[in-house]
């Protein structure tokens, strides 16, 4: 069965300084890949998806993710944090394709900004 | 707006009791997805259904059914309540079953006292 690991549950930068969450999957087939952001009180919101087309995706607001299978690591960058980025972060398995479970959620890393 | 609407925003209910969770799915999206967000357990996939057939389940009580109508909304009905099932429950929709990534609803929070 597939898997996800967040690898930290809480992140803090500072504002303008990049931000990092790292992200390891297990899969036994070929995996798609999302990050999905949640604001407080709010619901969930697809930043990027990987989806076995290029390995370096981009998504929205600056966000991008690395897809490397020698590592089974997807983890989730930016350049430069901005205060709005505060928010909990989820990496995302799928392996919908081959019949399994729907998406499988790590258990989140909350990204603090600090001014 | 996401374009996933979900009914009630907010519930409490006593334990014992039961209480429907509602759910429209994007415009064209025929897959919909439950899930159950709590702080102890993260998010945990409930039950999905496809066209109005139940396609997956996942970590769903026996308490707790849903079902897709023909129109494709959905319903998650939840009964003999506990103070655990306390949590915020999304919905999702897909256009199809493929892993191309869900839309999700704001979610239903419930709360059992």
């Amino acid at each position: 069965a597939q898997s996800v690991t967040q690898l930290d549950s809480h992140v803090s930068v500072s504002e303008g300084t990049p931000v990092l969450l790292r992200c390891n999957y297990s899969s036994s087939y070929s995996p798609s890949l999302f990050w999905y952001v949640q604001h407080p009180n709010k619901g969930l919101q697809l930043l990027l998806k990987y989806t076995s087309a290029a390995t370096l995706v981009k998504g929205i607001n600056g966000f991008e993710a690395e897809f490397k299978k020698s590592e089974t690591s997807f983890h989730l960058t930016k350049p430069s944090a901005h205060m709005s980025d505060a928010a909990e972060y989820f990496c995302v398995v799928s392996e919908e394709n081959s019949g399994n479970t729907p998406l499988v959620f790590g258990k989140g890393t909350r990204l603090s900004v600090i001014a | 707006d996401s374009g996933v609407t979900q009914t009630p925003k907010h519930l409490i209910t006593a334990t014992g009791q039961r209480v429907t969770l509602r759910c429209s799915p994007r415009s064209g999206d025929l897959s919909v997805y439950w899930y159950q967000q709590s702080l102890d357990q993260g998010l945990q996939f409930l039950i999905q259904y496809y066209n109005g057939e139940e396609r997956a389940k996942g970590n769903i009580l026996e308490r707790f059914s849903a079902q897709q109508f023909p129109d494709l909304h959905s319903e998650l009905n939840l009964s003999s309540l506990e103070l655990g099932d306390s949590a915020l429950y999304f919905c999702a929709s897909s256009v199809g079953t493929g892993g191309y990534g869900y839309t999700f609803g704001s979610g239903t929070r419930l709360t059992v006292v």
